[in-house]
C-alpha cells in the first residue's frame, strides 16, 4: 500500500506570496493532519480533516487554512507568506473509523518551504 | 527534515550497546502515545506506540514503558544499529491532536 505523499516537495517563494500544498493519504486513511515543523518550535499541530470538514485546529493565524477533498486528499494553503513560515510542512494521515478513538498517525515526507 | 536543531538532546551510543531515550509528557489526561523516528530529509516514521491501559509493549527490537504515575514514557532500542542514528520524538494524544515532544537526537558510533 503506497505511504502518504505530498507536493510539491520543494517550494521557494517570496513574502507576500501565498502558496498550496497537497497531501494524498494512505488509502482507505479519513483523517489528515497538517504539521509545521521548524528548528526552533519542532512538531507543532495546524489542523486536521475528517470527512471534509476541519475538526481540530492548532494555535496559527487565519493565513493558514485548508480543505479536504471527497476523495480524503487535502491542501493546505498559506497566504500573505511571512519570512518565518519557512518550515517543513508534515501532512499525517490515519485510519479514524471511529470518532475519538485513537489511531496512530502515518506521515509524509513533508513539502520544505523556504520564504525569501 | 532537520527537524529540531540547534538545542536537541543528544543520546550517543556505541554500535551494539542497548539506548534508551526519554520523554516527559505534559498531560495526565493523555490515553495515547506514540515514538516517531524521523531520518534527515524525511518525515517522522512510526515505531512503536502504548494505550494508556498498558504500561509496558514491545516491537522488534523496541520497548516502550509508560509510568503515568510519573507521566513518563521511555523508548528502549536493543542492540542498537548505525541505521538507528535518527532524531526520535514522542507524542502524546489527549484529544484528536497530537502532541510532539522536542525530540533527542541518537547518534550511533562503532
Amino acid at each position: 500500500k503506497a505511504g502518504v505523499t505530498q507536493t510539491p516537495r520543494y517550494l521557494i517563494k517570496t513574502r507576500g506570496q501565498q502558496v498550496t500544498l497537497s497531501c494524498s493519504p494512505i488509502s482507505g486513511h479519513r483523517s489528515v493532519s497538517w504539521y509545521q515543523q521548524t528548528p526552533g518550535q519542532g512538531l507543532q499541530f495546524l489542523f486536521e480533516y475528517f470527512s471534509e470538514t476541519q475538526r481540530n485546529k492548532g494555535n496559527f493565524p487565519g493565513r493558514f487554512s485548508g480543505r479536504q477533498f471527497s476523495n480524503s486528499r487535502s491542501e493546505m494553503n498559506v497566504s500573505t507568506l511571512e519570512l518565518g513560515d519557512s518550515a517543513l510542512y508534515l501532512c499525517a494521515s490515519s485510519l479514524d473509523p471511529i470518532a475519538g478513538t485513537r489511531e496512530t498517525q502515518y506521515f509524509g515526507p513533508g513539502t520544505r518551504l523556504l520564504v525569501l | 527534515g532537520e527537524s529540531v536543531g540547534l538545542h536537541l538532546p543528544t543520546l550517543s551510543v556505541q554500535e551494539g550497546d542497548n539506548s534508551i531515550i526519554n520523554c516527559a509528557y505534559s498531560n495526565s489526561a493523555s490515553d495515547y502515545f506514540i515514538w516517531y523516528k524521523q531520518e534527515s530529509g524525511k518525515g517522522p516514521q512510526f515505531i512503536i506506540d502504548i494505550r494508556s491501559n498498558m504500561d509496558k509493549r514491545q516491537g522488534q527490537r523496541v520497548t516502550v514503558l509508560l509510568n503515568k504515575t510519573v507521566k513518563h514514557l521511555s523508548l528502549q532500542i536493543a542492540a542498537t544499529q548505525p541505521g538507528d542514528s535518527a532524531v526520535y520524538f514522542c507524542a502524546e494524544a489527549n484529544t484528536d491532536k497530537l502532541i510532539f515532544g522536542t525530540g533527542t537526537r541518537l547518534q550511533v558510533f562503532p
